[in-house]
């Protein structure tokens, strides 16, 4: 059975911290994982990553797969309040339709 | 939200009741999707089409059923409702099976 974790599940900091969160993973035949945000509705994509040490950004926003050790990370710099959402990593099985999710990691940013 | 409407957002039911939930999409999207996202649990998936009139089942459909008999349309319907369904339900699609899913603003469902 697929699975993902996520760490930390919560995390408090101060508005302008780095922060870095982290998922691994146990998926038969790998393909991709992705990242989402999640405010107070529904999920809204951030990143696909389907080849280890490529990273992707996106403004402040970066993410990176270790393909070998079964993990990625995303991290934020300069944080704003904007950013207080949970993000959420999702790893698809070989066909691609079913995504398995963690269960999140809660980030409040403190003005 | 990529042209992807839930309805209703809310529904309060009481236990017994069947409950529809409607799922609409303006992207002739051929791949559909429905979550349900608990605490501790995260989202997991209740079932999914790959088109019109073809359905499967996800890690969490025991108590639900799904049609799809138009490619905007996707509904879950959950025969007679328990307290054990309350949960947020989100709907989501995606052009082919490898492509990214994209997901509807969600339906909160109250089972009392």
């Amino acid at each position: 059975e697929d699975k993902v974790v996520q760490s930390p599940l919560s995390l408090v900091v101060h508005e302008g911290d780095t922060v870095t969160l982290n998922c691994s993973y146990e998926v038969t035949n790998f393909r991709s994982l992705l990242w989402y945000k999640q405010e107070k509705k529904a999920p809204t994509f951030l990143f696909m990553l389907t080849s280890s040490g490529i990273e992707k950004k996106s403004g402040r926003l970066s993410s990176i797969l270790d393909k070998k050790e079964l993990f990625s990370i995303l991290n934020i710099t300069a944080t704003q309040t904007g950013d207080s959402a949970v993000y959420l990593c999702a790893v698809p099985n070989f066909g691609n339709e079913k995504l398995t999710f963690g269960t999140g990691t809660r980030l409040t940013i403190i003005p | 939200d990529a042209g992807i409407t839930q309805s209703p957002r809310h529904k309060v039911t009481e236990t017994g009741t069947p409950v529809t939930l409607r799922c609409h999409q303006t992207e002739n999207h051929r791949y559909m999707y429905w979550y349900r996202q608990d605490p501790g649990h995260g989202l997991r998936l209740i079932h999914y089409s790959y088109g019109v009139k073809d359905t499967d089942k996800g890690e969490v459909s025991d108590g639900y059923s799904v049609s799809r008999s138009k490619t905007e349309d996707f509904l879950l319907t959950l025969e007679s409702a328990t307290s054990s369904q309350t949960s947020v339900y989100f709907c989501a699609i995606s052009l082919s099976r490898t492509d990214t899913q994209y997901f509807g603003p969600g339906t909160r469902l109250t089972v009392l």
